[in-house]
C-alpha cells in the first residue's frame, strides 16, 4: 500500500463549490504540506503543519483553508473554487531529522474548476 | 530569501546521450540539495540528495555534487534511456527542515 494516499485523485467541480482533497499517510511522519503544481510554476506551498497543533501559511494561501485532523491526516479546502484553482495539488510529508529530511509524496489530485 | 533556480526545458535527448541539467540555489546558510523526479501521472519521488558541500548524491545513473564555491548541484547522466523521460526537480531545505524550496521543473524527453 501506498505510504502516502490521496484522495480523490480527479475531481471536476463549477465555480463556487466547496471542495475538500484528503492526504493520509502510514509513515508515521509529523510534517505535512500541500502544495499545487502549475505548469512553469513548478510547486508553490500552500500550507504545512508540524503537528496537530500547528498551522502555517505557505506562499499561495489564499482562498484555501487547512485542517489536521491527526497525525495522519491532513485536507485541504477550497471554500469557494475559483477556475484559477485549476491544477494538481499534491500531499507531502516528512519527518525531520538534521541533514537529512526528504519528502515523500502523494500521488496528486487533479482538481478542475468550470 | 532561499530559492532554486533550474534551467528550463523542455530538453529532447536521443537514446544514450549524455545529460545535464543545471540548478543553483541561493540560501542564507547551508542548505541539503535534492533532486526529485515526476514521471507522467505520478507524484513526486526522490531521485537523488546531497547534505553538504562536496558531497555527490547518486543513483539510477544520476550524480549531482553539491558545488558551495558555485552554489550549484547540476543534474548529471552518461546515457540517459528512454525510461528516463520525466519531469526533475531541484530543491532545497535548510538544516531546520521547516520548508522546501523547489525549481520550476525541467522536462526531459528521450527518444529512440
Amino acid at each position: 500500500d501506498a505510504d502516502v494516499t490521496q484522495t480523490p485523485r480527479n475531481r471536476i467541480t463549477k465555480t463556487g463549490k466547496r471542495i475538500m482533497l484528503e492526504c493520509s499517510q502510514t509513515k508515521g511522519h509529523d510534517r505535512m504540506y500541500w502544495y499545487r503544481q502549475d505548469p512553469g510554476l513548478g510547486l508553490r506551498l500552500i500550507y504545512y503543519s508540524f503537528d496537530v497543533k500547528d498551522i502555517n501559511k505557505g506562499e499561495i494561501s489564499d482562498g484555501y483553508s487547512v485542517s489536521r485532523q491527526a497525525q495522519a491526516k491532513f485536507s485541504l479546502s477550497l471554500e469557494s473554487a475559483i477556475p484559477n484553482q485549476t491544477a494538481l495539488y499534491f500531499c507531502a510529508t516528512s519527518q525531520f531529522r538534521p541533514g537529512a529530511s526528504e519528502q515523500f509524496f502523494g500521488p496528486g489530485t487533479r482538481l478542475t474548476v468550470l | 530569501g532561499d530559492s532554486v533556480t533550474q534551467m528550463e526545458g523542455p530538453v529532447t535527448l536521443s537514446e544514450e546521450a549524455f545529460l545535464t541539467i543545471n540548478c543553483t540555489y541561493t540560501a542564507t546558510g547551508y542548505p541539503s540539495l535534492f533532486w526529485y523526479v515526476q514521471y507522467p501521472g505520478e507524484g513526486l519521488q526522490l531521485l537523488l540528495k546531497a547534505t553538504k558541500a562536496d558531497d555527490k548524491g547518486s543513483n539510477k545513473g544520476f550524480e549531482a555534487t553539491y558545488r558551495k564555491e558555485t552554489t550549484s548541484f547540476h543534474l548529471e547522466k552518461g546515457s540517459v534511456q528512454v525510461s528516463d523521460s520525466a519531469v526533475y526537480f531541484c530543491a532545497l531545505t535548510m538544516n531546520t527542515g521547516n520548508q522546501f524550496y523547489f525549481g520550476t521543473g525541467t522536462s526531459l524527453t528521450v527518444i529512440p
